[in-house]
């Protein structure tokens, strides 16, 4: 298996829903990162996990709660987000998180925040 | 912020090699250059990365110049497939983990 898959494709909420995005890769990767698009702009980090450890959070707002299970899987949070956190969010995976590893991207979970 | 700079947009004939710039004059003398593109509303799909050697796989090649200061990746025969936004990548490293920043990247479009 050399993907990296997201659940669900799309997903729509309201501003007081809770709900969760889903991330899985059965590649022995021990390195996975979340990453926001917004229309029309490159993706940006938000979260890297290294050893189902979180190494790195780009100071994303607590309305998103990252969580690493277990090596192949990794969560995404939502909860009381706003309209603006509308995007694409995509997860990645890597051998390891360190110069020259190679990551690899999931085809993404394009949310609505109505 | 990004360490590479690419033209916003270019064109290339169905067919012929398309030839994508990149510059990244900050680039340590340790840090990878990475090339991944975005087809419209797909996740990114890495195509290639060096050092300093040049490098080819199935998919591209990368050329690096002696100075590692500026980059170029060729795909030898454009397809329409092709088209995508190509990013050209230098990580940056954070406390021991590193960050792939992305640029704005350039907007390749193959015409038939």
């Amino acid at each position: 298996d050399t993907e990296v898959t997201q659940t669900p494709k799309h997903l729509v909420m309201g501003m007081t829903n809770k709900k969760s995005l889903k991330c899985e890769q059965h590649m022995g990767h021990r390195a996975m990162y979340w990453y926001k698009q917004k229309a029309k702009k490159p993706p940006e980090l938000m979260f890297v996990y290294s050893y189902e450890k979180l190494s790195i959070n780009e100071s994303v707002p607590s309305r998103f709660s990252p969580e690493c299970p277990n090596s192949s899987l990794l969560n995404l949070h939502l909860h009381a987000l706003q309209p603006e956190d509308s995007a694409l969010y995509l997860c990645a995976s890597s051998p390891e998180d360190g110069r020259g590893e190679t990551q690899y991207f999931g085809p993404g979970t394009r949310l609505l925040v109505l | 912020d990004a360490k590479t700079t690419q033209p916003p947009s270019m064109d290339c004939a169905e067919g012929r090699a398309a030839n994508l710039p990149c510059n990244h004059s900050t680039i340590s003398g340790n840090e990878y250059v990475y090339w991944y593109r975005q087809i419209h509303s797909q996740g990114p799909q890495y195509i290639i990365h060096g050092l300093k050697n040049n490098e080819t796989n199935e998919m591209a090649s990368l050329i690096i110049t002696e100075d590692r200061k500026s980059s170029t990746l060729i795909l030898p025969h454009a397809t329409l497939r092709d088209t995508a936004v190509y990013y050209c990548i230098v990580r940056v490293d954070q406390g021991g983990s590193e960050k792939l920043v992305f640029g704005k990247g350039t907007k390749l479009t193959v015409n038939p």
